[in-house]
């Protein structure tokens, strides 16, 4: 049972270039969520997916676009990256609308 | 605006002492609070947490204290263990579902052996 997954672990983009962050749970949870955690502000939520097929911005959207295909993967993309976007990436799930959350280990991703 | 506040960015305590974080929130239509514990190239896992309609809520060595008339929460760990050094973030959720969760900025314990 892994759990949340996240792939890849890190990455060093140059600006103007794109990828896709994925993200994959095997508890069968309906929730998923994408978060970037920077120095002194905590962790904040990108975008999240209510059920497979479904996504929504959270609080800091720009730059990203998300994809909900199947239940079990959630895919992050950015698509002309910029330094403001180096951060690390920590996807999560859960079983419904309520806590506790399950985290990935994280994507660590530099853009120069 | 940051409406979940964990002041102390740091904190070091000896092996077998109290560890007490602390989080202070101002949006008072928070009703759910949790803590998260973070180790280095980990993700957070899930502490403890406690509703609104309760003022603390004990696991074994860790105890959530939360005084709503002054939006503050904090958590107790006794007795501090060296293991237990990690990030400590405080969360707050309000109605709408975790899609609505709050993170703190998170406290770095170290408890020196």
């Amino acid at each position: 049972n892994a759990g949340v997954t996240q792939t890849p672990k890190f990455r060093v983009l140059k600006t103007g270039q794109s990828m896709t962050l994925l993200c994959a749970q095997d508890m069968n949870h309906e929730y998923m969520y994408w978060y970037r955690q920077d120095p002194g502000m905590g962790l904040r939520l990108i975008h999240y997916s209510v059920g497979e097929g479904t996504t929504a911005k959270g609080e800091v959207p720009d730059g990203y676009n998300v994809s909900r295909l199947k239940k079990q993967n959630f895919l992050l993309g950015l698509e002309s990256a910029a330094p403001s976007q180096t951060s690390v990436y920590f996807c999560a799930s859960s079983l419904d609308r309520d806590p506790p959350l399950h985290f990935g280990n994280g994507t660590r991703l530099t853009v120069t | 605006d940051q409406q979940v506040k964990q002041n102390s960015p740091s904190l070091s305590v000896q092996e077998g002492r109290i560890s007490i974080l602390n989080c202070d929130y101002t949006n008072s239509m928070f009703d759910y609070f949790l803590w998260y514990k973070k180790y280095p190239a980990e993700g957070p896992t899930f502490l403890i947490s406690i509703s609104s309609i309760k003022d603390k809520n004990e696991d074994g060595r860790f105890t959530v204290f939360l005084n709503k008339s002054a939006k503050h929460l904090s958590l107790h760990i006794v007795p501090s263990q060296p293991g237990d050094s990690a990030v400590y973030f405080c969360a707050a959720s309000g109605p709408g579902g975790y899609q609505k969760v709050t993170f703190g900025t998170g406290t770095k314990l170290q408890v020196i052996p």
